[in-house]
């Protein structure tokens, strides 16, 4: 399968936890992202976890993944409004030749001062 | 920090009317792709290029697209007679190698308007 869903929208004030949520139904999936899009920017990456891992953190930026439920989300500590944006979850799945991503449609984050 | 970019940045053409989409990826990555998104949807693969062709290509990328990468630098999406539902923005990507989950990295983007 290649559906990777999220929600669609998550607000938050400023110095709250934020917790976006991804599923996704390939579970020979190998390699799991966050990407974040800036209103008129590209995609930057976020973070990376390797399917074979539980958590990764990196500063204010904590993945999880629950491989048995096909579950990832993304947890961002002390939001700030600079982190409003539209966060994607992707996936390189098992078969892919050459790092094809299958992206969800994005969950759009905004923080209230 | 080395980064990918794209032109133009807008672009706005008439049915049936031929684009070119310009990419320059950086400079020592090796695999080059192809996304878009169509407003509101999800961003979805069109093309990988590796070795000077095409590795894999999604059911979107039919024989109007066509990919180049005509010198060292340029990557190019070419769209020979395009529809209104080719209105999208078009990212191009690279990156280095394929090992250890080694991330593509995107553009800005070129956004396309088919009137």
């Amino acid at each position: 399968g290649e559906d990777v869903e999220q929600s669609l929208f998550l607000s938050v004030r400023e110095g709250d936890s934020s917790v976006i949520n991804c599923t996704y139904t390939d579970s020979s999936s190998t390699y799991l992202y966050w990407y974040k899009q800036e209103p008129g920017a590209g995609l930057q990456l976020l973070t990376y976890i390797f399917s074979n891992m539980d958590m990764k953190q990196d500063q204010r930026l904590t993945v999880l993944l629950n491989k048995k439920d096909k579950h990832l989300s993304l947890r961002i500590a002390d939001t700030q409004t600079g982190d409003s944006a539209i966060y994607f979850c992707a996936e390189i799945q098992g078969g892919s030749t050459l790092g094809r991503l299958y992206f969800g449609r994005g969950t759009q984050l905004t923080v209230w001062p | 920090e080395p980064e990918v970019t794209q032109t133009p940045s807008h672009q706005v053409t008439q049915m049936g009317q031929e684009v070119i989409l310009r990419c320059v990826p950086i400079s020592n990555h090796l695999y080059f792709y192809w996304y878009r998104q169509i407003l509101g949807q999800k961003v979805e693969f069109l093309v990988s290029f590796y070795n000077n062709e095409i590795s894999e290509k999604s059911e979107i990328f039919d024989d109007q697209f066509s990919v180049e990468r005509p010198d060292g630098s340029n990557f190019t999406l070419k769209i020979r007679s395009t529809k209104l539902e080719d209105s999208a923005m078009y990212f191009c990507a690279s990156s280095p190698t394929l090992a250890g989950g080694e991330t593509q990295y995107f553009g800005p983007g070129t956004r396309l308007l088919v009137l």
